[in-house]
Parts: structure tokens; sequence; C-alpha cells
């Protein structure tokens, strides 16, 4: 496809599972990023990858939270033992190369805890 | 740290005609990148229009333009002849050179028949 896919679209999980959510990338774009966006709210910067350095994790709001993108295309967000606080939707973005180009998103992940 | 103020939480207009939404951001950084971002109730993030903190000309495409005022550190989006279909969520950002964005809380635009 020519834009973001995210899977799943919609996760529920009971409090204490672990989480993985897949994030594909516009083909050939080598920044991926991950945000959180609460209800209501703005979203939030979770971390940053250029190909398959981590560059910025600054973001991650706990050690539950890892990401990765080992072959610089697909990248995962795992968040382990959930909490209801986790409930929100995560926003994966990329873009063509770094600096100030602008980012495409994907549909998003809406998690609930329960 | 990077900022990014929307006062205004929802606004209304009438269709066809002009409405501008306020974006005023704060930064330390020189070289940054302003976004103005469409989220419909269906979700997704649309992109809509960038201006580059070296730009001299106000960003343009099509019926959306940015009015910027660097020396105020506003950014405000305007958007002219309004559509039914732009009743959606405003998100104004800025993104620094390592590419992490900060963004606003959003406006909630209407557009009345």
């Amino acid at each position: 496809g020519a834009g973001v896919s995210q899977s799943p679209r919609y996760k529920v999980a009971k409090r204490g599972q672990d989480v993985a959510l897949r994030c594909d990338p516009i083909s050939g774009h080598v920044s991926l990023f991950w945000y959180q966006q609460a209800l209501g709210q703005g979203p939030e910067f979770l971390t940053y990858f250029q190909n398959e350095a981590q560059l910025d994790k600054s973001g991650l709001p706990s050690d539950r939270f890892f990401a990765e993108r080992p072959e610089g295309s697909v990248s995962t967000l795992k968040i382990q033992r959930t909490q209801q606080e986790d409930s929100a939707v995560y926003l994966c973005a990329s873009s063509l190369g770094g600096g100030l180009r602008e980012q495409f998103f994907g549909p998003g992940t809406r998690l609930t805890v329960l | 740290a990077q900022k990014i103020t929307q006062t205004q939480p929802g606004m209304f207009v009438q269709e066809k005609e002009a409405v501008t939404l306020d974006c005023t951001y704060d930064t330390s950084d020189q070289s940054y990148g302003l976004f103005w971002y469409k989220q419909p109730s269906s979700g997704e993030m649309i992109f809509l229009i960038y201006q580059g903190s070296y730009d001299e000309q106000n960003a343009t495409e099509g019926r959306y333009s940015l009015n910027f005022q660097k020396a105020r550190k506003s950014a405000n989006l305007v958007i002219s002849a309004s559509q039914l279909g732009d009743s959606a969520m405003y998100f104004c950002a800025m993104r620094e050179g390592t590419g992490k964005s900060t963004f606003g809380d959003g406006t909630t635009l209407t557009v009345k028949p």
C-alpha cells in the first residue's frame, strides 16, 4: 500500500498482559516515529528511529515500553504488564528523511486496558 | 523545552467563510518546522501544510495558508471557503532538527451549513 499501516487497529488487553503493536512505514522512508494520543489531546512523542537506529527514546513513559526496528523497515512497539493508564491511541508516522520533513501518519492502534 | 499552544478549544464557522486557527510556539532552536494536521472523527492524522523557520514566504496549499509571524512566534492556519468536510480536530505541531515533534492540544472546528 501507499500509506503507513498499523496493526491491530484495536486491541483490548487485561491489566498485566503484554501487547505488541506493529507499524509498516511507507516504503523507502528512513525515519519512523511513535506517538501516544490520549482522548481529547494531541499526540505525545514516544520514540524515533532513523533506519534501524533508535535515536531518541526520551518520550517512553516507563521501562515497560520498548520499541524496535531491527531491519530498518517494520517497527514494533511493545508494552509489558499493561496498566489502565496505557489506554490510548498509538500512532506511527514515517518520513522520507530526517530533519524537518513532514511526517505521514498511520491510522493508529486504539489500545484499551481493562 | 519546546511548547505549542492552541488557545481555541473549539471554533465555529459558516460554510464558505474563512476561519483562522491560532497557534503559538516556544523554542530556543533557530531551525525548526511548523506543521498543521487535520484529524477527522475517523482518527487518521492528515498532513495539511508546512512552514520552515527560514522560509520568508508564508506557505500555501490550496485553501490552506499559514500566517507565519516569526517575531511573535505564531503560526496560524487560515482555511478559506470552509466546507462541511473541514469539520475536524486541527493540530499545530513543531518539529526540531532531531525529528522529534511537539503537538498542541488541538482545536475542534465545526463548519455550519
